[in-house]
């Protein structure tokens, strides 16, 4: 089973376009990070939220700590925005400390 | 600023040779991770670190090693009896959290290691 899933694996839109990337997850007790990973390998944060909704420029990123479902919103999509997109909930162990885990990733092209 | 450095972005190894990616911290974390990424795959973890000189075996160890000497480093050595070592390599840390805490992770910049 895996822990974490996002939704879709690969999305492609026109830009402009108002983008939604998905993320549920079994595991972990509060807190997601979405991270952004531009070809050439190198991991940014975008955002880290335990609850409801944060926003940083046209990035988007909401919460349900009950539901354990989260979602990063992109609007006016741009090329520049062409990346993949992994959710991480980090996961307590019994002892102290969190493990992450990562989604696959959504791989998001945008088109001119 | 605090951060995570991972040295060097790109290595080149020939085959049957041991290599040590370098993570270094100063953000004070107690935890480490080390990941692995294959072309169109998610991040799998190999090995985490929640204290100094302690580590644990993740998903895929197998053919690779670590420690934890001091709290600022933990460095990931591929040996040579990792099958397909070509990959991305990630690195990340997050401070101690308890059941109900929230911790940010940080993350270094990545080593992509081919193996020729």
């Amino acid at each position: 089973k895996n822990e974490v899933e996002q939704s879709p694996q690969n999305l492609t839109a026109q830009e402009g376009e108002f983008i939604t990337i998905n993320c549920s997850y079994s595991v972990g007790i509060s807190a997601l990070h979405w991270l952004q990973q531009h070809p050439g390998g190198g991991i940014v944060s975008l955002f880290m939220l335990s609850s409801g909704k944060k926003k940083h420029g046209r990035l988007i990123a909401t919460i349900n700590i009950q539901e354990k479902h989260s979602s990063l919103h992109i609007t006016a999509s741009h090329p520049r925005d062409s990346a993949v997109y992994i959710c991480a909930p980090p996961c307590t162990p019994e002892w102290y400390g969190n493990k992450l885990v990562f989604g696959a990733g959504t791989i998001l092209r945008v088109k001119s | 600023d605090g951060g995570i450095t991972q040295s060097p972005k790109y290595l080149f190894r020939k085959e049957g040779q041991n290599v040590t990616l370098s993570c270094e911290q100063n953000l004070n974390h107690d935890a480490m991770y080390w990941y692995r990424q294959d072309p169109g795959q998610g991040l799998r973890l190999i090995y985490y670190s929640q204290i100094v000189n302690d580590f644990q075996k993740g998903d895929i160890a197998e053919g690779y090693s670590v420690s934890r000497e001091k709290k600022e480093s933990f460095p990931l050595t591929v040996t040579s009896a990792q099958k397909n070592p070509t990959a991305f390599y990630l690195c990340a840390s997050t401070p101690p959290g308890g059941r109900g805490m929230n911790t940010e992770a940080f993350f270094g910049q990545g080593t992509r290691l081919t193996v020729v």
